[in-house]
């Protein structure tokens, strides 16, 4: 099975600030990978897909990069409703897993 | 637009047995992969199956050991997940999720989330 794990756990940042979030996979996923935003009671919501496509609606301030086995999810410029629980996800072997997650609050 | 709807909360007690639907409306149910994926509290999500929808044929997570069934009923746009020989660390927020066109294997859609609580 793939172990994902995310850095930081935590990451405090403000409004209009650039947050940078990342995901490490235990062996190559080459780019099967996304990443969702969760926010509290409500389920995840596909922000990007494999690995730099953003996902249908999803704003320009979000994107994606990287491949193997680093990836990196950049958020542009935080907007009050980007507080929220950040989660990457591999297809490319099954089990599909996800990260812990990384919060990113005020 | 598209609406995954599954059922209701269920409170069941260890080695008893939970089936959860989950009903599609807003798009060709039969075109697209649905997956099931858990949430227990404070853990990560975690999956454990999909099912295309079309034709039937179904891929489990081994983590689960055979304990759980995903199934289809076309006419009524529904997908199924029943999980079998319940314990107490199953006590989750179950989702249904649809795979995501082309890949299906990523979740663009997905229900309200149905709580299972497994307790004596």
């Amino acid at each position: 099975e793939i172990v994902l794990t995310q850095s930081p756990a935590t990451l405090s940042l403000s409004p209009g600030e650039r947050a940078t979030l990342s995901c490490r996979a235990s062996q190559s996923v080459s780019n099967y990978l996304a990443w969702y935003q969760q926010k509290p009671g409500q389920a995840p919501r596909l922000l990007i897909y494999d690995a730099s496509n953003r996902a249908t609606g999803i704003p320009a301030r979000f994107s994606g990069s990287g491949s193997g086995t680093d990836f990196t999810l950049t958020i542009s410029s935080l907007e009050p409703e980007d507080f929220a629980v950040y989660y990457c996800q591999q297809r490319s072997n099954w089990p599909f897993t996800f990260g812990p997650g990384t919060k990113v609050d005020i | 637009q598209v609406q995954l709807v599954q059922s209701g909360a269920e409170v069941k007690k260890p080695g008893a047995s939970v089936k959860v639907s989950c009903r599609a409306s807003g798009y060709t149910f039969t075109s697209y992969n649905m997956h099931w994926v858990r949430q227990a509290p404070g853990q990560r999500l975690e999956w454990m199956g999909r099912i295309n929808a079309g034709n039937g044929n179904t891929k489990y997570s081994q983590n689960f050991q055979g304990r759980v069934t995903i199934s289809r009923d076309t006419s009524a746009s529904s997908a199924f997940m029943e999980l079998n020989s319940l314990r107490s660390e199953d006590t989750a927020v179950y989702y249904c999720a649809r795979g995501h066109y082309p890949s299906g294997d990523y979740f663009d859609y997905w229900g309200q989330g149905t709580l299972v609580t497994v307790c004596s």
